[in-house]
């Protein structure tokens, strides 16, 4: 059972406008939040978290954004530019399954057309 | 600093065989952990190690094994190989473990046929 969804698994967007990835999850043990971008042949990497005690969190032209009641984040990139362009993964871990006992959703692959 | 590095990057094994994958950590990083990625299920963690002792474990049957040495590198091992084992490997290194501190590596990509 997929405790972390990525519905949408692609998504196009202009160079210079908004991105906005989705994620939803179903367990409410989950308490903290990461994003991580994936390069083909690569390794995710690690772009951003959030706890849930924070509904935001902002790094340059990444915020994520976090929804406990609907139990949804988001990632907003601004503006976006076409290096952005890859896999991008949201995972969740709780307290109590441990620190990188993450749960991943599926990947939306995001491409920034120039 | 060299990154994390996984071998073999490609291998091809049959039904019934065992495998075993290895990963060196980025040097100083104490912490090692194994994840799965197929196109259905996504990447789902396996277990990780601190200090040559497993720490924590997902939920996989005990055909998955793992183990880590003193220097840190890693192994992972499969026994009994299944057609649904066929995926990319990751593993992760961090200092002490936390998440947003791992650095992954390429990945070994194993083919079961």
């Amino acid at each position: 059972d997929q405790q972390v969804k990525q519905n949408s698994p692609s998504l196009s967007v202009q160079e210079g406008r908004i991105s906005i990835l989705n994620c939803d999850y179903t367990n409410s043990m989950f308490d903290y939040f990461l994003w991580y971008k994936k390069y083909p042949a690569e390794g995710p990497t690690f772009l951003i978290s959030i706890s849930s005690i924070k509904d935001k969190n902002e790094d340059g032209r990444f915020t994520v954004f976090l929804n406990k009641s609907a139990k949804h984040l988001s990632l907003h990139i601004v503006p976006s530019q076409p290096g952005d362009s890859a896999v991008y993964f949201c995972a969740a871990s709780g307290s109590n399954s441990g620190a990188n006992n993450l749960f991943f959703g599926t990947g939306t692959r995001l491409t920034v057309i120039p | 600093k060299a990154g994390v590095t996984q071998t073999p990057r490609y291998l091809i094994k049959t039904r019934g065989q065992q495998v075993t994958l290895s990963c060196s950590p980025i040097s100083g990083h104490r912490s090692v952990s194994w994840y799965q990625q197929t196109p259905g299920q996504g990447l789902q963690f396996l277990f990780e190690y601190f200090s040559e002792t497993q720490r924590n474990k997902g939920n996989f049957p005990g055909r998955f094994s793992g183990r880590q040495f003193s220097n840190s590198r890693s192994e992972m091992n499969v026994s009994t190989l299944e057609l649904g084992d066929s995926a990319l490997y990751l593993c992760a290194s961090s200092p002490s473990g936390y998440a947003d501190t791992q650095y992954f590596g390429p990945g070994t990509r194993l083919t079961v046929l």
